[in-house]
This record gives C-alpha cells, sequence and structure tokens, in this order.
C-alpha cells in the first residue's frame, strides 16, 4: 500500500545532541513537509520541499534542518540550537492534486 | 493568509449529524477550505476540501457559503470513532508551491 513512513515512532535526546527524523514516501508525490505540533495545540510548519534538491523555511524553522536528496525522502534534523524540542513531529506529502497525506508521527522527547 | 475561526470544542450524541461550523472571512477567490481531522496521537486525516459549490464524499459534506466566509463541515451519523480534533484549513497558494496553515481546531465528541 501506498503511504508515508515515518521512524521511529519515539525518540529520546539527550539535550546538546542533534537527531534525526525520518520521512519516506511510497506514494510519488513531489511535495513534501514537516510539521511540529505541542500537547493541545495545531500543527506547525517547519520546513516544506516542492521538488528534489530545493526546500523552503515556514513559520519555526530556527534549530532545524532539512535535505531532500531523494523523491521518497525527507529527513528532518533537530540540532542542539533548537532550544525545546520536545513535541510530536508530523511528515507530509501531497501531489496538490488532491488532499495531504500525513505519517504517523514521531514524539521526540528530550532527557 | 486567510485565517480561520472554529469553536474550540463541540459535542454529539452518537447516530445525529455534526455540524461543524469555520469561519474564513478574509479568503481570497482562488484559495480552496480543507477540512482535516486528528485522532489524539495520530497524523491528521483528509476529509474533504471544496472552492465554491457543496462537496460530499463517502466521510462528510461540505457547505461553502455563497460569500465564502464561512462554511460548515457535516457528518451525518456521527459514529464513537468520530471523536476527533477537526481543523478547517484555507489552503495557501504560494509562488514556490502551496501549504496548509493549521489553526487549533474543534474537539468534537461524540457521546453514546
Amino acid at each position: 500500500d501506498g503511504g508515508i513512513t515515518q521512524s521511529p515512532k519515539y525518540l529520546f535526546r539527550k539535550e546538546g545532541q542533534n537527531v534525526t527524523l525520518s520521512c519516506e514516501q511510497n506514494l510519488n508525490h513531489d511535495a513534501m513537509y514537516w510539521y511540529r505540533q505541542d500537547p493541545g495545540q495545531g500543527l506547525r510548519l517547519i520546513y516544506y520541499s516542492q521538488i528534489v534538491n530545493d526546500f523552503q523555511k515556514g513559520d519555526i524553522a530556527e534549530g532545524y534542518s532539512v535535505s531532500r536528496e531523494k523523491k521518497e525522502s525527507f529527513p528532518l534534523t533537530v540540532t542542539s540550537a533548537q532550544k525545546n524540542p520536545t513535541a510530536f513531529y508530523l511528515c507530509a506529502s501531497t501531489d496538490r492534486s488532491y488532499g495531504y497525506t500525513f505519517g504517523s508521527g514521531t514524539r521526540l522527547t528530550v532527557v | 493568509d486567510a485565517k480561520t475561526t472554529q469553536p474550540t470544542s463541540m459535542d454529539c450524541a452518537e447516530g445525529r449529524a455534526a455540524n461543524l461550523p469555520c469561519n474564513h472571512s478574509t479568503i481570497s477567490g482562488n484559495e480552496y477550505v480543507y477540512w482535516y481531522r486528528q485522532i489524539h496521537s495520530q497524523g491528521p486525516q483528509y476529509i474533504i476540501h471544496g472552492l465554491k459549490n457543496n462537496e460530499t464524499n463517502e466521510m462528510a459534506s461540505l457547505i461553502i457559503t455563497e460569500d465564502r466566509k464561512s462554511s460548515t463541515l457535516i457528518l451525518p451519523h456521527a459514529t464513537l470513532r468520530d471523536t476527533a480534533v477537526y481543523y478547517c484549513i484555507v489552503r495557501v497558494v504560494e509562488t514556490s508551491g502551496s501549504r496548509l496553515t493549521f489553526g487549533e481546531g474543534t474537539q468534537l465528541t461524540v457521546n453514546p
């Protein structure tokens, strides 16, 4: 079945460490997105990419980095510069002719 | 960006219709209205979208007012599994593509 796979489902990070969240899709979608969600709040856009080797900052890009070397993959790195990284992270993709498809999310906790 | 306003929470009895309102008074002519829902700790699920006309699919109906300043999502026969946060979103179209901007949504609770 086509879809988006995010891994890991749960991730624990020590303060000062960088961590990378994986997002893979087999939907042949051009555009991919990363959102952050804090408890009781809506989703906020971190980064998005419309095509391979190109990406744009969203509303809260500081402390995050991305790459888009392959159409299927859009990994997100949470760097040590992100002061409050504990959150639920969601990846999405779209071919723009239909709705967005979301992954099941990664819950990141700083310990 | 056109912003949306939704009630924070709503309740509905199982088997009855759930009508979820959304205001988007600053929407521009080429912006679509999208609805998604999110069950706790899962990724949002696409429900329906529309531009001007009313839309219906197997999940729901979308009613958009003639002036496009508000819309209503209708779940015709709500079940307990419809309990979720429902997001009304206006699609922002930029030169580099499009993206969805989420508000805080409406927590719908379907009661037995």
